[in-house]
């Protein structure tokens, strides 16, 4: 009855790879995150997409591609990784995607690019 | 542009004892100010909100105070508990934005027994 899921828990891999993540939120929530956590725990958000249509895109380079099949899945594929490239990444959900929701937080997925 | 500065950047209390951590906003739009509290291997989970309509809210042990008019708020928790040992981030949002939510950098709160 896990409410937003995450897989994989850990990913590593060399730099140059592709790699996936996948996020699903069995909430039925309308609203879909991908957050960044660097090695300082500085959490900084990258792609939101509400309803399947991308809201929040910021200064992100495009090796990211974010891409939600249906409202409950929201997944995330990097091209060509960097050793920079290497973080926590989280994916979270909200009720509406207004201001004032509360944003539900997977397990995150700790990526390490050798 | 860092537009929500948190500090301190990690706090050390004994148990028992009161843990506060402030944070200081830029964008006037604002309004809407939660804490999010991280355990490790963990994500974060909503802890407290505030709007600024109030200046204060309280949720058990855990308060937060808000003054509007020097854009800061901040976290009180009362009789600190080892199981608080955890990180704490403020953020803040403005409805015209969406759910759109600036973080602190974070504080690392450890509770000794």
């Amino acid at each position: 009855d896990t409410a937003v899921s995450q897989t994989p828990k850990y990913l590593v891999t060399q730099m140059g790879n592709d790699k996936s993540i996948k996020c699903e939120q069995n909430l039925g929530h309308d609203t879909m995150y991908w957050y960044k956590q660097d090695s300082k725990k500085f959490l900084k958000i990258m792609f939101s997409y509400n309803n399947k249509e991308l809201i929040i895109n910021e200064t992100v380079p495009n090796r990211f591609s974010p891409k939600s099949p249906d409202k409950a899945h929201l997944n995330l594929h990097i091209n060509s990784l960097e050793l920079g490239d290497s973080a926590v990444y989280f994916c979270a959900s909200s009720p509406r995607g207004g201001g004032g929701d509360t944003q539900y937080f997977g397990p995150g997925t700790r990526l390490t690019v050798l | 542009q860092q537009q929500v500065k948190q500090s301190p950047q990690s706090l050390i209390v004994q148990k028992g004892g009161i843990s506060i951590i402030n944070c200081a906003y830029e964008n006037t739009a604002f309004d809407y100010f939660p804490w999010y509290q991280q355990f490790p291997g963990k994500g974060p989970a909503l802890l407290i909100a505030i709007r600024p309509d109030v200046s204060e809210k309280k949720e058990g042990r855990f308060t937060i105070s808000f003054n509007k008019s020097a854009k800061q708020f901040s976290l009180h928790i009362m009789d600190s508990q080892p199981g608080d040992s955890a990180t704490y981030f403020c953020a803040a949002s403005q409805e015209t934005s969406g759910s759109r939510l600036t973080f602190g950098e974070g504080t690392q709160l450890t509770v000794n027994p």
